[in-house]
C-alpha cells in the first residue's frame, strides 16, 4: 500500500527565507506527482504538476522535482512571502490507477 | 474563484438525519471525486466517477451513497451517519483520470460536516 511522508510537519520561516518541502513515497514508482497548497477553511489549489515523463515543474518562485529512482519529491519555495503562508500537501498516483495518494501536508508559516 | 463549486459550506445534522452534499463543476472535466479530510490524516479518496460511471468506491461505508446525474454534477447523499463521520468533504474534478493523461485535480472548498 503507497504511503506518503511529508517532512516537516510544520515549519515558520521568516519573510525572505528560502525553504524546501520534503515528501517521500513508500513506492517509488510514482506516475505523476501534484503539490497543492490549501488555505485554512478553503479546498486545495494545485501548483504544480510533474507529469509521468517529467522530473521538474516551474512557476514564478516555486520549483517542484521528482526522483523518481527514490520516490521522493521537493517543492523550493523562493524569497517566501507572508501570503504563502498555508499547509502544502503533496500527491502521486502510479500507472494505471485511479488513486492520488496524498500526504498528511506541511503547515508553512511565513512571519513578516 | 474555483470552478469547482460545493453547497453548503456547513452542515450540522443528527445521527438520524437525511442530506445531500452537492459539487458542480463548470471546467469540461470527464472526472469527478469524493475526499474526505479528517484532522491529521491524509485525504482519503471515498468515490471517483469518469463520464458518469463510478470507477472506484474506496470501501466507503454505505450509510454515504455518490450519484453523477451527469458530467457536471456530482452528489453525496448521507444518512444515519456517526459523530466521527464529522470532516470536511471535498470535491474533486480532472480531465482524466490521474493513471491516465496527466491531469490535475480542481478542488472546491468542501463541506465542512459535524454530525451531532
Amino acid at each position: 500500500k503507497q504511503e506518503v511522508t511529508q517532512i516537516p510537519a510544520a515549519l515558520s520561516v521568516p519573510e525572505g527565507e528560502n525553504l524546501v518541502l520534503n515528501c517521500s513515497f513508500t513506492d517509488s514508482a510514482i506516475y505523476n506527482l501534484q503539490w497543492f497548497r490549501q488555505d485554512p477553511g478553503k479546498g486545495l489549489t494545485s501548483l504544480l504538476l510533474i507529469q509521468s515523463s517529467q522530473r521538474e515543474q516551474t512557476s514564478g518562485r516555486l520549483n517542484a522535482s521528482l526522483d523518481k529512482s527514490s520516490g521522493r519529491s521537493t517543492l523550493y519555495i523562493a524569497a517566501s512571502q507572508p501570503g504563502d503562508s498555508a499547509t502544502y500537501l503533496c500527491a502521486g498516483s502510479q500507472g494505471g490507477s485511479e488513486k492520488l495518494v496524498f500526504g498528511k501536508g506541511t503547515k508553512l508559516t511565513v512571519n513578516p | 474563484e474555483t470552478g469547482v463549486t460545493q453547497t453548503p459550506r456547513h452542515l450540522v445534522m443528527g445521527m438520524t438525519n437525511k442530506k445531500s452534499l452537492k459539487c458542480e463543476q463548470h471546467l469540461g472535466h470527464n472526472a469527478m471525486y469524493w475526499y474526505k479530510q479528517s484532522a491529521k490524516k491524509p485525504l482519503e479518496l471515498m468515490f471517483v466517477y469518469s463520464l458518469e460511471e463510478r470507477v472506484e468506491n474506496n470501501s466507503v461505508p454505505s450509510r454515504f451513497s455518490p450519484e453523477c446525474p451527469n458530467s457536471s454534477h456530482l452528489f453525496l447523499h448521507l444518512h444515519t451517519l456517526q459523530p466521527e463521520d464529522s470532516a470536511l468533504y471535498l470535491c474533486a474534478s480532472s480531465q482524466d483520470l490521474p493513471g491516465g493523461n496527466n491531469s490535475p485535480l480542481h478542488f472546491g472548498n468542501g463541506t465542512r460536516l459535524t454530525v451531532t
